[in-house]
């Protein structure tokens, strides 16, 4: 079965990095995006970007460009994303999740079917 | 401030049916599928919906989803305790070439 195990929680300073762990099982790592969603406590889901593991192809939110990169090792079927510069407001839990992508009845290619995601970490930011 | 618009809040008694709203725009929901998102306190979201109304294996049928335009909206029949969660709803945004999210609903079961 699909399974996205993420690394452990952190707790970081203010200006620091953190590098979280996504390791996928039970399907072919390399030709499915890994995208990352973060929730700030008691708020909605946002959206970080994407990558996809065969080709290392990402793609960032531009509020985040400069800030965060996404990378993958597909010896170990694991993605990665990592947060520069770490804020306050970064405190929240980090999720990875799937895209299972399709072609439909008229041929097109769908994007956005997130299917499985992580248990999410959480990263506090705090001196 | 989300890109898909949701209530807030939504609430019914056990056996009722609600639905919550989800409204977009043409470079969302009118020209990508929508999914939905059930997250239960302390968890991660998990898939309820997708393709706009197709529910994945091991989701009641009392769920269903419909779309229409730049709109969509979650049903839920036959409410049950276990359905008190926050609901979110999802689509492709093809201006941000990436997925955009509703600001979810706490659905109450009285």
């Amino acid at each position: 079965q699909v399974q996205l195990v993420q690394s452990g929680a952190a707790v970081k300073e203010p200006g620091a990095s953190v590098k979280v762990s996504c390791r996928a099982s039970g399907y072919t790592f390399s030709i499915y995006y890994i995208h990352w969603v973060r929730q700030a406590p008691g708020q909605g889901l946002e959206w970080m970007g994407v990558i996809l593991p065969g080709g290392a192809t990402t793609n960032y939110a531009q509020k985040f460009q400069g800030r965060v990169t996404m990378t993958r090792d597909t010896s170990t079927s694991t993605a990665y994303m990592e947060v520069s510069s770490l804020r306050s407001d970064d405190t929240a839990v980090y999720y990875c999740a799937r895209e299972e992508n399709y072609y439909d009845t008229s041929g097109r290619y769908v994007r956005g079917k997130i299917d499985y995601w992580g248990q999410g970490i959480l990263v506090t930011v705090s001196s | 401030q989300s890109v898909l618009t949701q209530p807030p809040s939504a609430s019914g008694t056990p056996g009722q049916r609600v639905t919550i709203s989800c409204s977009g725009s043409s470079s969302n929901i009118g020209s990508n599928i929508v999914n939905w998102y059930q997250q239960l306190p302390g968890t991660a979201p998990k898939l309820l919906i997708h393709s706009n109304n197709h529910r994945p294996s091991g989701v009641p049928d009392r769920f269903s989803g419909s779309k229409s335009g730049t709109s969509a909206s979650l049903a839920i029949s036959g409410l049950q305790s276990e359905d008190e969660a926050d609901y979110y709803c999802a689509a492709w945004d093809d201006s941000l070439n990436g997925p955009v999210f509703g600001g979810g609903t706490k659905l109450t079961v009285l």
